[in-house]
């Protein structure tokens, strides 16, 4: 099975800040990753799809990037609504597997 | 408006079953492969299970073959996961999520329901 390992795990920004988490992977994947967002009492919700796609709706703060075995996240400037956890899920072959979450804070 | 509504948890006996439901709406769900994903409380997300909306391929993570089993009914809107010989650490909400296609040939869960939890106690 790929494992994906993210880091930090936990990571204390201000509002304003620029946020980059990243993803790792442990086979290539090429570009079959994407990656999440969960605020606390709410279903995950699909910001970046093939490494660096985003999804319509999204803000343009975020954006990805990445291909084989390394892929990051990036919040250009941190905005209150983004304080969040944040999961890598890779779709390159089975079983899809998740991150283990970066939770952002505020500082 | 796209929905998917979950149902079917419940508290359950270790080796006990369950069928959870998922009912979707406001797309056409026949084109879609739709997926289970389940969360336990304070972790982060597992995916569960996948079907194709044709109902031609499935996937399932390795924990829970043999034990689940995925299935649909495209002319009732409804994705299906029957959990059979339940364990303790199969306690979790179960989301059903829409997995819409891309321009990469992959699947992207982009669609998700609230969910529906299934505690496994004695």
């Amino acid at each position: 099975d790929i494992q994906l390992t993210q880091s930090p795990s936990f990571l204390s920004a201000s509002v304003g800040d620029r946020v980059t988490i990243t993803c790792r992977a442990s086979q290539v994947i090429s570009t079959y990753l994407a990656w999440y967002q969960q605020k606390p009492g709410k279903v995950p919700n699909l910001l970046i799809y093939a490494a660096s796609t985003l999804r319509s709706g999204v803000p343009s703060r975020f954006s990805g990037s990445g291909s084989g075995t390394e892929f990051t996240l990036t919040i250009s400037s941190l905005q209150p609504e983004d304080f969040a956890t944040y999961y890598c899920l890779h779709l390159n072959s089975y079983p899809l597997t998740f991150g283990g979450g970066t939770k952002v804070e505020i500082k | 408006e796209v929905q998917l509504v979950e149902s079917g948890g419940g508290l359950v006996q270790p080796g006990g079953s369950l069928t959870l439901s998922c009912a979707a709406s406001g797309f056409t769900f026949s084109n879609y492969w739709m997926t289970w994903v389940r969360q336990a409380p304070g972790k982060g997300p597992e995916w569960v299970a996948c079907i194709k909306g044709d109902e031609r391929e499935s996937a399932y993570v390795d924990s829970v073959k043999g034990r689940f089993t995925i299935s649909r009914d495209n002319a009732r809107n409804s994705l299906y996961l029957q959990i059979n010989s339940l364990r303790a650490e199969d306690s979790a909400v179960y989301h059903c999520a829409r997995a819409g296609a891309a321009a990469d040939g992959r699947y992207y869960m982009d669609v998700w329901g609230k969910g529906t939890t299934v505690t496994v106690s004695s």
